[in-house]
């Protein structure tokens, strides 16, 4: 089973600052890694696939990097709804989720 | 647009079990594969299983190997995830998603919760 680590855990940012999230998977996963974002009372929102591809209407501001076992999502610049919790994700063997990470406001 | 509908809120005793249904509204799962994720209160999401795209057979994450099954009706594009022997860790939110091929859970269901208490 592959395991993916976040982090950090929690991140304290104010609207407008640069988030970088990071995951590591335990195993070689290709590019099959993938990031949600996670608010409460919501289903997750799909949000990068394969690494670094936007999903349909997410907004620019969101990037995925990294392939191997080494992954990043970064958000440009924090808009107040951004605030949640985000999850990585593979589908190279199996499927498994990190841990989470959760962006709060400073 | 096709939409993932699942079925409502359940309260379950120890040792019972659960029956959660997905079904797809506006499509169908063809060519795509469902796959069943939970969460917990305070915790993380966690992948529980899933029928995976043209194979068509189910797999399963190895915490619920024997406990948990998921089936699908093509009849009615509907999805099963069948949870067995209950404890009060159970107790969790339980999600449906759709998985392409091409991207990943991209459609997911709005969530059914279950309670386990005595």
């Amino acid at each position: 089973e592959i395991v993916l680590t976040q982090s950090p855990a929690t991140l304290s940012l104010s609207p407008g600052d640069r988030a970088t999230l990071s995951c590591r998977a335990s195993q070689y996963v290709s590019s099959y890694l993938a990031w949600y974002q996670h608010k409460p009372g919501q289903a997750p929102r799909l949000l990068i696939y394969d690494g670094s591809d936007r999903a349909t209407g997410v907004p620019a501001r969101f990037s995925g990097n990294g392939s191997g076992t080494d992954f990043t999502l970064t958000i440009s610049s924090l808009e107040p709804e951004d605030f949640a919790v985000y999850y990585c994700h593979q589908r190279s063997s199996w499927r498994s989720f990190g841990g989470g990470t959760k962006v709060e406001i400073k | 647009q096709v939409q993932l509908v699942q079925s409502g809120a359940e309260v379950k005793k120890p040792g019972s079990s659960v029956k959660v249904s997905c079904k797809a509204s506006g499509g169908t799962f063809s060519n795509y594969g469902v796959n069943w994720v939970r969460q917990a209160p305070g915790l993380g999401l966690e992948w529980m299983g899933g029928i995976i795209a043209f194979f068509g057979s189910a797999d399963y994450a190895q915490k619920f190997q024997g406990r948990v099954t998921i089936t699908t009706d093509e009849s009615t594009n509907t999805v099963y995830m069948e949870l067995n022997s209950l404890t009060s860790d159970d107790t969790a939110m339980y999600y449906c998603a759709r998985e392409s091929v091409d991207t990943a859970m991209d459609v997911w269901g709005q969530g059914t919760t279950v309670i386990v208490s005595s």
